[in-house]
């Protein structure tokens, strides 16, 4: 069984706080996602990394993927309460590239 | 707004019955996969429908079945359902790159 081990499990910061999520497994990943979740909707994905060392800005987001792609990161600078959400990494696996293997995910709340 | 719809949006029901949950894809996405969230087992894979075929298999009971139609909808069967059936069910669909997933709004199930 493949594993992603994220961390931390849960994450409580003030507004315009830095905060690094991670995302680990003993497997080498063919592509990584992350996604944010909201209370009672669907998982939206932020961005998909495939090379390893590979570095993705989204605004104050920051992703990257290890070397050795078996681990990712997210940063999120000077964090707003509209961080607030489920945090998710999936990885699909070299061998079964279609399947996803989801993180048990961060929550994230950013008090204001 | 990903593209993809599922109903219903929420589904209440007793044990022992059957239900049937519908999505329906982005328009032109071929892969359709479906997932169980519930708060203690994270997000599952259950199985995957590539234009009509059955793809790859997750974590699905025998009591659970699905199909995707000639028009690219899926339906998700649950059938003899059981208090711990209970849980977000979600669909999520993929072009023909297949490595980055959209996710529905899901359907949230209750079994009483």
């Amino acid at each position: 069984t493949q594993l992603l081990e994220q961390s931390p499990q849960f994450l409580s910061i003030q507004e315009g706080e830095n905060l690094t999520v991670y995302c680990n497994s003993s497997s080498v990943f063919s592509s990584l996602q992350w996604y944010r979740q909201e209370p009672g909707e669907g998982p939206v994905l932020l961005v998909t990394v495939v090379t390893g060392g590979e570095v993705k800005k989204l605004k104050r987001l920051t992703f990257q993927f290890g070397d050795a792609r078996k681990d990712s990161s997210l940063h999120i600078t000077a964090a707003q309460p509209g961080d607030t959400g489920l945090y998710l990494c999936a990885g699909a696996f070299s061998g079964s590239a279609r399947q996803l293997t989801f993180g048990s995910g961060t929550q994230l709340t950013v008090l204001p | 707004d990903s593209g993809v719809t599922q109903t219903p949006k929420h589904l209440i029901t007793a044990t022992g019955q059957r239900v049937t949950l519908r999505c329906s894809p982005r328009s032109g996405d071929l892969s359709v996969y479906w997932y169980q969230q519930s708060l203690d087992q994270g997000l599952q894979f259950l199985i995957q429908y590539y234009n009509g075929e059955e793809r790859a298999k997750g974590n699905i009971l025998e009591r659970f079945s699905a199909q995707q139609f000639p028009d690219l909808h899926s339906e998700l069967n649950l059938s003899s359902l059981e208090l711990g059936d209970s849980a977000l069910y979600f669909c999520a669909t993929a072009g023909l790159a297949d490595n980055e997933q959209f996710f529905g709004p899901g359907t949230r199930l209750t079994v009483l």
